[in-house]
Formats: structure tokens, C-alpha cells, sequence
């Protein structure tokens, strides 16, 4: 059975502390992707990776960074938390230019920042 | 249509009542529609992923049609059961499988 890990369920960090999210899968999935999802909102792009080290911006990268040195693992880093991005993370990865295959997610992250 | 729509947002429905929801999205470059639903406190779960115009998928009570040419997508729940209470979120992908994700209609059945 396929599965998308994240580090942790929940987690309190304070203003200006550098975070780290940590996502692993184990289906040997070229794609990755964080996103972050608020209320009424849906699930918005930051971050996607399509192989090791390389990465790309979604829609709202902006206060993040990414970071793939192994297939498996694609980190999220927020470099100076601020308030604004306490919110519900979310990983996934899907099998390479597969637009007709879905993505798998993780459990996700629940950050509050304070 | 830029972004991917869903509407309604929230929609509360009796047990045993049929409904249904929308998906719109760019038709220009198309080329997959997924529905997925989130449970509360578990991880988005793929339903149909749909990539011809003209497309129905079924998965028990849920099923779903997809329009290319006009952009949209409709879901339909036959008989609503509370278990079926969730997000159902749509989402366009581009040839890359980078997915646009609208923002979702949360389905409360009551018993």
C-alpha cells in the first residue's frame, strides 16, 4: 500500500524560528508537492519538486524554501516563521508527467505558529 | 474560467437525500479532472480521475460525468449515508501532473 509520511501531526513553533517540515514516501514517486490548505480555501501550491534537487515554485512560495536531496524525502522549510503562515500543510507525490495519475497525500501537518 | 471553481461550498443534506456538485475549470488545455475526498483528520483520498469528454465514473454511490468542452464536472451521491460527510475537492492537472485544486465542497449528511 502506497504511503505519504509526515513528520508531525501537530506542532507550535514561535514568530521568527526557522521550521521544518519533513515528508517521505515509499513508492518511488518522481513528483512532490507541498501545499498548504485554510479555511474555505482549497489546497494551494507552494513548493513541487519533479526529481532530486530540482524544484519549482507553485503559487504562494513566498517566506518558504524546499528542499529534495533524496527521492524519497522532500522537505518544507519556513526560514523565519512568522503568524500568517499558521495553517494545515500538506504533502503528496505522484509517478512522473502522469496527468491521468493521482496524487497521494500525507496526513498533514497542523502548524501554529505563535 | 482561469481558476478552478467548485460550488456549491457547503451543502447539508438528510440522510437517504441524492445530491450532487459542480466543478469548472479552463477547457483550453485540458487534460485530467480528478475528485478526490478529504475526511476530517485523514488524508485527501483519490475518487475518479477523468480525461475524456463525455467520461462517467462510478465507485459504489458516487459518481461522477465530465464536460471538456464546456469545463465542468459534476459529482452525485445517491442515497447520502453520514460517512459520506467530507470535503470533495476537484482539481485540473496540467501534462506535467501539477494539479490546480478548487476549494472544495464540505457535505454534512445528518442521520
Amino acid at each position: 500500500d502506497v504511503k505519504v509520511t509526515q513528520s508531525s501531526r501537530y506542532l507550535v513553533k514561535r514568530t521568527g524560528e526557522k521550521v521544518f517540515l519533513e515528508c517521505v514516501q515509499d513508492m518511488d514517486h518522481e513528483n512532490m508537492f507541498w501545499y498548504r490548505q485554510d479555511p474555505g480555501l482549497g489546497l494551494r501550491l507552494i513548493y513541487f519538486s519533479y526529481d532530486v534537487k530540482m524544484k519549482e515554485k507553485g503559487d504562494i512560495p513566498e517566506g518558504y524554501s524546499v528542499s529534495r536531496e533524496k527521492k524519497e524525502r522532500f522537505s518544507l522549510i519556513l526560514e523565519s516563521a512568522s503568524t500568517n503562515q499558521t495553517s494545515m500543510y500538506l504533502c503528496a507525490s505522484s509517478p512522473v508527467v502522469a496527468y491521468n495519475q493521482p496524487q497521494h497525500f500525507g496526513d498533514g501537518t497542523r502548524l501554529s505558529i505563535l | 474560467i482561469l481558476n478552478v471553481e467548485q460550488s456549491p461550498q457547503s451543502l447539508h443534506v438528510q440522510e437517504g437525500d441524492s445530491t450532487n456538485f459542480t466543478c469548472s475549470f479552463p477547457s483550453s488545455n485540458f487534460y485530467a479532472l480528478h475528485w478526490y475526498r478529504w475526511e476530517t483528520a485523514k488524508s485527501p483520498e483519490a475518487l475518479f480521475v477523468m480525461t475524456l469528454n463525455g467520461d462517467e465514473k462510478k465507485k459504489g454511490r458516487i459518481s461522477a460525468t465530465l464536460n471538456t468542452k464546456e469545463g465542468y464536472s459534476y459529482l452525485y451521491i445517491k442515497g447520502s449515508q453520514p460517512e459520506d460527510s467530507a470535503t470533495y475537492l476537484c482539481a485540473s492537472n496540467t501534462n506535467a501532473g501539477k494539479s490546480t485544486f478548487g476549494d472544495g465542497t464540505t457535505l454534512t449528511v445528518k442521520p
